[in-house]
């Protein structure tokens, strides 16, 4: 059981919009900035969204983040097929003194 | 440019001992942290703990303190996880990722992954 609580899936048609949420609490989301990760099948995550709205350069501006209070979410407009992925959120939790990940969501392109 | 590269997969009988190494290159070995992250199949992600390569503090988490060892060689530039009393739950995707500070979850940089199957 993972201690950020994310969707297990999401689906749009290409050029739709898709939506993904992360929930946390006050010891992590609530006192953190937020990550997205995109994890293609097959492969190593890649730093997809830092400091809740962040892009790093590369990442097309498609994808972005927003967090309110002990949640956050992660946006991807104008779907495209290579957005297939698994997409996980995390944080640092100051209770637990660690990185806390979500479980993950998987995205499909209808 | 930034590269972390990990030993081969594993597979180990429950009970033993697991050591995966990951050799990072394109940087000063002792200015980033080491962080080891795993995956089981079809599941999430899971942080390991962290290691300053630069004089060797960890900081596991309580799920895995007392069967995860962190350490590092600066001779070699390479950074070793060792996961003891292994049981089948412990069957996954292991990765190293490099992070800028030790109490951070920004990961930019991911070794390729070592598979560590625990079965009899």
């Amino acid at each position: 059981q993972s201690v950020l609580t994310q969707p297990p899936s999401a689906s749009a048609t290409p050029g739709q919009r898709v939506t993904i949420s992360c929930s946390g609490s006050s010891s992590n989301i609530g006192r953190n900035t937020v990550k997205w990760y995109q994890q293609l099948p097959g492969t190593a995550p890649k730093l997809l969204i830092y400091t809740n709205d962040q892009r790093p350069s590369g990442v097309p501006d498609r994808f972005s983040g927003s967090k309110s209070g002990t949640s956050a979410s992660l946006a991807i407009s104008g779907l495209q097929s290579e957005d297939e992925a698994d997409y996980h959120c995390a944080t640092w939790d100051d209770s637990l003194n660690g990185a806390v990940f979500g479980g993950g969501t998987k995205v499909t392109v209808l | 440019q930034v590269q972390l590269v990990q030993s081969g997969a594993e597979v180990k009988q429950p009970g033993a001992s697991v050591k995966v190494s990951c050799k990072p290159s394109g940087y000063t070995f002792t200015s980033y942290y080491m962080n080891w992250v795993r995956q089981a199949p079809g599941q999430g992600l899971e942080w390991m703990g962290v290691i300053n390569p630069s004089g060797g503090s960890t900081n596991y988490p309580q799920k895995f303190q007392g069967r995860v060892t962190m350490t590092s060689d600066t001779s070699t530039s390479t950074v070793y996880m060792e996961l003891s009393s292994l049981r089948s739950e412990d069957t996954a995707f292991y990765y190293c990722t490099r992070s800028y500070s030790s109490n951070t979850a920004i990961f930019e940089h991911w070794g390729q992954g070592t598979l560590v199957t625990v079965s009899s």
